[in-house]
């Protein structure tokens, strides 16, 4: 398809297992977005890469969470160890710029929502 | 740390009511500043984006935005809403500059509920 493909849309896993949420992308889109969406909130910053590089990593809230894009396209953002605060719609956003209009064109996927019980 | 506030969390309207959310921001710099609507089941959509120029915006749908720089504020209007405008709906900020260029702040978000 045409939009950001995020899978799976649905994850249940048990208090203390790894999970691993993937994103892909629009085709040329260079930047790439990971945000966290809890109950009532507005989606909270976790990540952004520029190509293959994570240009901001300052939103991750802890070394459980770490995330990839070694092609530069499909990201996975990966939680150790989970907790049930973990539970949230896990969205991912890319767009096309760079520069001072980063984000002119943010593309969000559907989400992963993740369930810890 | 910047913030961004949204003033009502539920906001009930009739069709043909007009329609106005507040969104307020505490970073004093250069900002670029959006809107984004959730129609429910959907993702995210950009209604519509400021980054310099006329401070009224214009987006999709019929919507437009005021940039008031000395108030740090971006409401959102619609003169006239409709049914299917029934969603939840994001201000969201972006510094212009700096290494959390690529970073949005979301506002907690207002759901509108539009009664035919």
């Amino acid at each position: 398809g045409a939009g950001v493909s995020q899978t799976p849309s649905n994850k249940v896993t048990e208090k203390g297992k790894y999970v691993e949420l993937r994103c892909d992308p629009i085709s040329g889109h260079t930047a790439l977005y990971w945000y966290r969406q809890s109950l009532g909130q507005g989606p909270e910053f976790l990540i952004y890469f520029q190509g293959t590089g994570a240009a901001d990593d300052s939103g991750l809230p802890n070394d459980r969470f770490f995330a990839v894009r070694p092609e530069g396209s499909v990201s996975t953002l990966k939680i150790q160890r989970t907790e049930r605060g973990d539970s949230a719609v896990y969205l991912c956003a890319s767009s096309p710029g760079t520069g001072r209009r980063l984000n002119t064109e943010a593309f969000f996927g559907q989400g992963t929502r993740l369930t810890v019980v | 740390a910047q913030s961004v506030s949204q003033h009502n969390h539920h906001v009930i309207l009739s069709e043909a009511a007009s329609l106005e959310l507040g969104c307020n921001y505490s970073y004093g710099g250069t900002v670029n500043l959006f809107w984004y609507v959730q129609y429910p089941g959907q993702h995210l959509q950009l209604l519509l984006k400021y980054f310099s120029g006329d401070p009224l915006v214009k987006g999709i749908k019929g919507f437009e935005a005021e940039f008031i720089k000395s108030k740090f504020s971006f409401n959102l209007r619609k003169p006239s809403v409709q049914w299917s405008d029934t969603a939840e709906y994001f201000c969201a900020v972006n510094r212009g500059r700096g290494s959390t260029l690529g970073r949005l702040y979301f506002g907690r978000g207002t759901q509108l509920t539009v009664w035919p």
